[in-house]
């Protein structure tokens, strides 16, 4: 079964400074894709970065990258120049097909990561 | 503006009691998704589907019950039968395919027993 951790319950970060999110997955199916969301405390969920299992590159965003490490299974999420905006937790999520086929996907999140910016 | 949505934003179920929550689209989504959260826990897939009068159950489907009359709507029903009801219901969309287009949510329903 594939599987999300990401091991940070919460994490602080002084504002305009960088911070690390960290994500590791389990698949063995060689075609897949890991998405971040930001969910506020408002509740609903924004998607923030993609990255597929194929891409050569890492993916950017604006503020945000992914840090992307295939052989070692993790895919992580940086944040720059944190803003007080960024307090929220953070989820890490990977795509499983469905097997009913059309190209529809099941997202399986991780447990998330409370980020908290300090003024 | 594009979007999804949800209501009502908090609901309140009585013993024995079905209760429904709402989820519109106006994104032209051919697929739509429930979710379900609980405290300090990532979401869980209740139901999907990917075309009119069509669903398929997700992991946790026991309890619940869905429609899909038209292409906007996504309506899901909390029987009775689900004993521990009470969590965050969120409702998504994406387009099909490819898989690497994200899902877009809703607000959430928070549900609660009285």
């Amino acid at each position: 079964a594939q599987k999300i951790t990401q091991t940070q319950p919460g994490m602080f970060v002084q504002e305009k400074e960088a911070v690390t999110l960290d994500c590791t997955y389990d698949t063995s199916d060689p075609s897949y894709g890991l998405f971040w969301y930001k969910q506020p405390s408002s509740g609903e969920m924004i998607f923030l970065i993609y990255q597929g299992s194929y891409d050569q590159q890492n993916a950017t965003e604006g503020r945000y990258s992914l840090n992307f490490q295939k052989a070692r299974k993790s895919a992580n999420l940086v944040i720059s120049a944190s803003q007080l905006g960024d307090s929220a937790m953070y989820f890490c999520a990977m795509r499983e097909p469905l097997y009913s086929g059309a190209g529809s996907y099941q997202l399986t999140f991780g447990k998330g990561t409370k980020l908290s910016v300090i003024p | 503006d594009g979007g999804i949505t949800q209501s009502p934003k908090y609901l309140f179920r009585k013993e024995g009691q079905n209760v429904t929550l709402s989820c519109e689209q106006n994104l032209n989504h051919d697929a739509m998704y429930w979710y379900r959260q609980d405290p300090g826990q990532g979401l869980r897939l209740i139901y999907y589907s990917q075309i009119v009068n069509d669903f398929q159950k997700g992991d946790i489907a026991e309890g619940y019950s869905v429609s899909r009359e038209k292409k906007e709507s996504f309506p899901l029903t909390v029987t009775s039968a689900q004993k521990n009801p009470t969590a965050f219901y969120l409702c998504a969309s994406s387009i099909l395919p490819p898989m690497d287009q994200p899902q877009h949510f809703g607000d959430g329903t928070r549900l609660s027993i009285l």
